[in-house]
């Protein structure tokens, strides 16, 4: 199973909006209803944001939000803050029990 | 409060043997299912193993298959994973994390280090 495809760094400006593309195949973003996107800071552990496509968890502010078109998924953070500065992770569902993840996509906070 | 510590990472050496552990609380554990997850140093992410909540289904990657074993003993609220003849690329943080809203909660993480 091959990662998911996603840009190796974004950056923008306090307030502005970042997306994040997370690109597979019809076996895994395409194929199913279950990607996720997890939020990770240096020496942490990976923290969730998005769920099942667009479902934020209880405690995570509304500027994280998610979609999916086609093999291709996106994590948007709007309204960008300098705490949001992490390195954020895909995850796609791909059978038989499989989870596949992206290569991860550094945030840099101007 | 839902809490997972990993334990047992350690120093090995190529060909040697480790097994994780994963002790859970917070929450019923034998009504989740639990994957492993490692990163390696300055590396992404990746997905090694998932277990049913009754244990009777795994599967693992085929980066480990036949080599790592992941278990659980539902009444020690505790996860496993075996890892036999290791090689230096299984150098890693290894994370346990719970099924549920995504990977919903994750443990801090133990370090493997394979090396000679």
């Amino acid at each position: 199973q091959s990662a998911l495809t996603q840009p190796r760094s974004v950056s923008g400006s306090p307030g502005q909006s970042v997306a994040i593309s997370c690109t597979g195949t019809s076996s895994d973003v395409g194929g199913y209803n279950y990607v996720s996107w997890y939020q990770q800071y240096p020496g942490k552990a990976p923290k969730v944001v998005i769920y099942d496509v667009s479902e934020r968890p209880s405690g995570v502010p509304d500027r994280f939000s998610g979609s999916k078109s086609g093999n291709t998924a996106s994590l948007t953070i709007a309204g960008l803050q300098a705490e949001d500065e992490a390195d954020y992770y895909c995850c796609s569902y791909a059978g038989r029990f499989k989870l596949v993840f992206g290569g991860g996509t550094k945030v840099t906070v101007l | 409060e839902v809490q997972l510590v990993e334990s047992g990472g350690d120093l090995v050496q190529p060909g040697g043997s480790l097994r994780l552990s994963c002790t859970a609380s917070g929450f019923s554990f034998s009504n989740y299912e639990m994957v492993w997850v490692r990163q390696a140093p300055g590396k992404g992410l990746e997905w090694i193993s998932y277990i049913s909540g009754s244990g009777d289904s795994i599967y693992s990657a085929d980066s480990v298959k036949g080599r790592f074993t992941i278990s659980r003993d539902n009444a020690k609220n505790s996860l496993y994973l075996q890892m036999n003849s290791l090689r230096v690329d299984d150098t890693a943080v290894y994370y346990c994390a719970r099924n549920g809203g995504g990977l919903g909660y994750w443990g801090q993480g133990t370090l493997v280090t394979v090396s000679s």
